[in-house]
């Protein structure tokens, strides 16, 4: 059971425009964590959420955990092509050491 | 230098032929995990362990075994490989035994083709 949806599934951008990608689950999380990959690479931890309603920014981006706790969304300011990468949100549900991956978002930015 | 290594990189196997896939960190973690990757579906967790001698299932671990005898090694082993379980492997740690919310170091992943 996929228990974290994100959309888009596939984002194609110029250099310069703002994007939001989201991540939406009908469970709780205790926490949420938004990760970024590159091709032959392991994701890499941008950030973690604990509090409801909770924002964090990260230079360009910001990361915004939901009231409820179910849902997540990262917006990307004036996208540069170093964004480029799979982006991963991943979610706590409070049982000790499990962490569930969403379907990602594959971010492509352009010159 | 800080990490988790994963080997090898890349193997390509026949059904039914046993093998192992090693994964080391030098960060004295407690917390170790195994994930597969596959298009559309995400990272999905196939066994996991706490600490020394303490390993658990994940969401997909039909197929896979784990052993956790020292606190750095985490082994990931098929015992009789299929083709469905051609993907993208990886092995993460984290510092503490509850890896859910803690920073999860992952190693360069695995790419297994099982023909």
């Amino acid at each position: 059971t996929q228990l974290l949806e994100q959309s888009p599934q596939f984002l194609s951008i110029q250099e310069g425009e703002n994007l939001t990608v989201y991540c939406n689950s009908s469970s709780v999380f205790s926490s949420l964590q938004w990760y970024r990959q590159e091709p032959g690479e392991g994701p890499v931890l941008l950030v973690t959420v604990v509090t409801g309603g909770e924002v964090k920014k990260l230079k360009r981006l910001t990361f915004q955990f939901g009231d409820a706790r179910k849902d997540s969304s990262l917006h990307i300011t004036a996208a540069q092509p170093g964004d480029t990468g799979l982006y991963l949100c991943a979610g706590n549900t409070g049982t000790a050491s499990k962490l569930t991956f969403g379907t990602g978002t594959r971010l492509q930015v352009t010159l | 230098e800080a990490q988790v290594t994963q080997n090898p990189r890349y193997l390509i196997t026949v059904t039914g032929k046993k093998l192992t896939v090693t994964c080391s960190q030098n960060m004295n973690h407690e917390y170790m995990s195994w994930y597969r990757q596959d298009p559309g579906l995400g990272l999905r967790q196939i066994y996991y362990s706490m600490n020394v001698e303490v390993t658990d299932k994940g969401d997909v671990p039909e197929g896979y075994k784990v052993s956790r005898k020292e606190k750095r090694n985490f082994p990931l082993i098929l015992e009789s490989p299929s083709p469905n379980q051609t993907s993208l492997y990886f092995c993460a740690s984290s510092p503490r035994g509850s890896g859910g919310s803690d920073t999860q170091y992952f190693g360069p992943g695995t790419r297994l083709t099982v023909l």
